[in-house]
């Protein structure tokens, strides 16, 4: 079974843009989640999908955003990027559901630079 | 609020020996725990999982780890340690029962192992 993958692997913009990073979950999986890791805050929760619907969200401006489609797979875009949004972006996949024993399963990893 | 704190940044040992790798924990309620590696320019990789049951867990790769409660601890450990073992490693926690932000993953902060020939 393929795991989680995320396009594109690589991604340099400049401040004030806008990037959407994709990211698609293993075969069956419903819940996406989005993580940003830097060396200064280390792995923070941006917002978990499930069904299209966003269940949980963490502690992000309104600049972070995100969706998910109905075959799960799940965009996440940021507006106006500023230097400090530069760091590797994970999605994880799970079961979702109501099982709360779900392992999230991680994908590569977007890494975003913002010059 | 639910935490974990990772003690060490970095660990060092060599080849053969075993290895610990520090795990703290603090949830209102039971937890779910788990551990995570990272190899460089790469995602997280599941290494194991405590639920309930048997207080010692064996994962991928010859990890296993402890689940003590009274020391609110999850030490991941490997009897043997190889230099590919060299990593970072990251132990998560999520709270039981789960309800909007509770059923999110709270990860430390990483150790850094490194493995020497």
């Amino acid at each position: 079974k393929a795991g989680v993958t995320q396009t594109p692997r690589y991604l340099i913009k400049t401040r004030g843009q806008q990037v959407t990073l994709s990211c698609s979950p293993i075969s069956g999986h419903r819940s996406v989640s989005w993580y940003q890791q830097t060396p200064g805050q280390g792995l923070q929760f941006l917002f978990e999908y499930f069904s299209e619907t966003q269940r949980n969200k963490g502690n992000f401006p309104g600049r972070f955003s995100g969706r998910q489609f109905s075959n799960s797979r799940s965009e996440m875009n940021v507006s106006t990027l500023e230097l400090g949004d530069s760091a590797l972006y994970l999605c994880a996949s799970s079961l979702g559901g109501g099982r709360t024993t779900d392992t999230q399963y991680f994908g590569p990893g977007t890494r975003l630079t913002v010059l | 609020a639910q935490s974990v704190a990772q003690p060490e940044d970095q660990v060092n040992v060599a080849e053969g020996n075993p290895l610990t790798v520090k795990c703290t924990y603090s949830v209102s309620g039971n937890p779910y725990l788990f551990w995570y590696v990272q190899y460089p320019n790469r995602g997280l990789q599941f290494l194991l999982k405590y639920i309930t049951g048997d207080n010692l867990v064996k994962g991928s790769y010859g990890f296993e780890a402890e689940f003590n409660k009274s020391q609110t601890s999850f030490h991941l450990k490997k009897p043997s340690a190889l230099v590919s073992d060299s990593a970072l490693y990251f132990c998560a926690v999520r709270a039981i029962p789960t309800s909007g932000s509770a059923r999110q993953l709270t990860f430390g902060s990483g150790t850094q192992l490194t493995v020497l020939p």
